[in-house]
């Protein structure tokens, strides 16, 4: 079945550090790939989205380009910020049939960003 | 527009318990999703309604149920809660619940079960 792995956490990075978060995905269809923010004690926001090969989403500094070829949807972000530290989950959705309104998602990757 | 609404925020219950939890979507999306989020299992979907009628639904046992009005408003409901039913309760919704569109989510309900 489909599935979702991203790159264990915490992740623990210095202020205007560059940041990478692996995400690849196991989809029988063509999916369209999600990056989602979870700030502690709040719900899931959306950081950016790709629905098909080789479009890149990008959102408040953040980048993700879906790669077919390697089934990954890496999110990158050049210089990161104390207020960037939360969870980050990303999420596929499969188009095939009975699939409506569900979202499938990784195990999540917690960013600490220190002053 | 307002955003997704969850009520209650919080609730504690004791085992045996059934607890039920409201969902108000983004005014003019029909369709509205459900998710267990726990630290073990991560986040895990539940079931989606659109126009009232489940479409989808995934791997829990049948003390997980809900419903949809006729507003798009949700319920979900556990019966015969048990320890390992605590978790956060996130609902989201869209437009009409196809898999491009983005999910907008509640802050979610935090159950304990005692």
């Amino acid at each position: 079945g489909d599935s979702v792995t991203q790159m264990e956490g915490p992740v623990t990075l210095s202020e205007e550090a560059f940041l990478t978060i692996n995400c690849t995905y196991t989809a029988t269809g063509y999916p369209s790939l999600f990056w989602y923010v979870q700030y502690p004690g709040e719900g899931l926001q959306l950081l950016l989205k790709a629905t098909k090969a080789d479009d890149k989403g990008s959102n408040k500094g953040f980048e993700a380009t879906y790669r077919k070829e390697t089934t990954s949807f890496h999110l990158e972000k050049g210089s990161v910020q104390v207020s960037d530290s939360a969870v980050y989950f990303c999420a596929l959705s499969d188009p095939g049939s009975g699939n409506t309104g569900k979202l499938i998602f990784g195990q999540g990757t917690t960013l600490q960003v220190k002053p | 527009k307002a955003g997704v609404t969850q009520t209650p925020r919080y609730l504690i219950k004791t085992r045996g318990q059934q607890v039920t939890l409201s969902c108000s979507p983004i005014s003019g999306h029909r369709s509205v999703s459900w998710y267990q989020q726990t630290p073990g299992q991560g986040l895990q979907f539940l079931f989606e309604y659109f126009s009232e009628t489940q479409r989808n639904k995934g791997n829990f046992p049948g003390r997980f149920s809900g419903r949809q009005f006729s507003n798009s408003r949700s319920e979900m409901n556990v019966s015969t809660l048990e320890l390992g039913d605590s978790a956060l309760y996130l609902c989201a919704s869209t437009p009409t619940g196809q898999p491009q569109e983005t999910q907008y989510f509640g802050p979610g309900t935090r159950l304990l079960v005692l």
